[in-house]
């Protein structure tokens, strides 16, 4: 596709669900990223790929957080046990080369009740 | 340490122009600037590295003070169209030239 994609755009789970946030990015890009950004806020950095490898997860917030990139392409963002406070928009984002301007996709907006 | 921008918010007539400061407590390596409005993706603008860089892009402009470790964002002449949030993104200078930390954004409100 042309840009970042993200599905689903809207995601309603119940508190204690797992969940799982999938990212298309611009085709030959090498350089993936997370963000999750609630309202009033900028995007909050999770976790950047270089390729197929997870070069730093200190964003996540803990191990309920997990994220993977089996090709070096799509990306799923997974989240177990979800709780409100994961309620959020998760941005992804890829770009060229790491350090590149990055482009965003439109964002999955999670809702847990 | 995340990027104060300032101000929080203002108000324009078209036409008018803007300023938008981001400072940062820590040694930058570059800047990037993104606009965003409601509901969709923020959309890049422009990234300044250390040097004391200043970029043009259309009317819109930034300079980066490395020794200050602030950027601004010059909006000259500012159109219906330039009405969003706009955030900074800093990168820090200790090595990791990927992962940026973003200020709580600046809603600029551009009216006829």
């Amino acid at each position: 596709g042309a840009g970042v994609s993200q599905t689903p755009s809207n995601k309603v789970t119940e508190k204690g669900k797992y969940v799982e946030l999938r990212c298309d990015p611009i085709s030959g890009h090498t350089a993936l990223y997370w963000y999750r950004q609630s309202l009033g806020q900028g995007p909050e950095f999770l976790i950047y790929f270089q390729g197929t490898g997870a070069a730093d997860d200190s964003g996540l917030p803990n191990d309920r957080f997990f994220a993977v990139r089996p090709e070096g392409s799509v990306s799923t963002l997974k989240i177990q046990r979800t709780e409100r406070g994961d309620s959020a928009v998760y941005l992804c984002a890829s770009s060229l080369e790491s350090g590149a301007k990055q482009f965003f996709g439109p964002g999955t907006r999670l809702t847990v009740l | 340490q995340q990027p104060v921008q300032s101000p929080q918010a203002v108000i324009l007539r078209e036409g008018e122009d803007a300023v938008i400061n981001c400072s940062s407590s820590k040694a930058l390596y570059s800047v990037h600037w993104y606009r965003q409005k409601h509901g969709e993706a923020p959309i890049f603008l422009m990234i300044l590295l250390k040097g004391g860089e200043q970029k043009g892009h259309d009317k819109i402009s930034a300079s980066f003070n490395e020794k200050k470790q602030q950027s601004s964002l010059y909006l000259t002449a500012s159109q219906l169209s330039y009405s969003g949030t706009y955030f900074c993104g800093t990168e820090g200078s200790g090595g990791s030239n990927y992962k940026l930390t973003f200020g709580k954004g600046t809603l600029l409100t551009v009216n006829p």
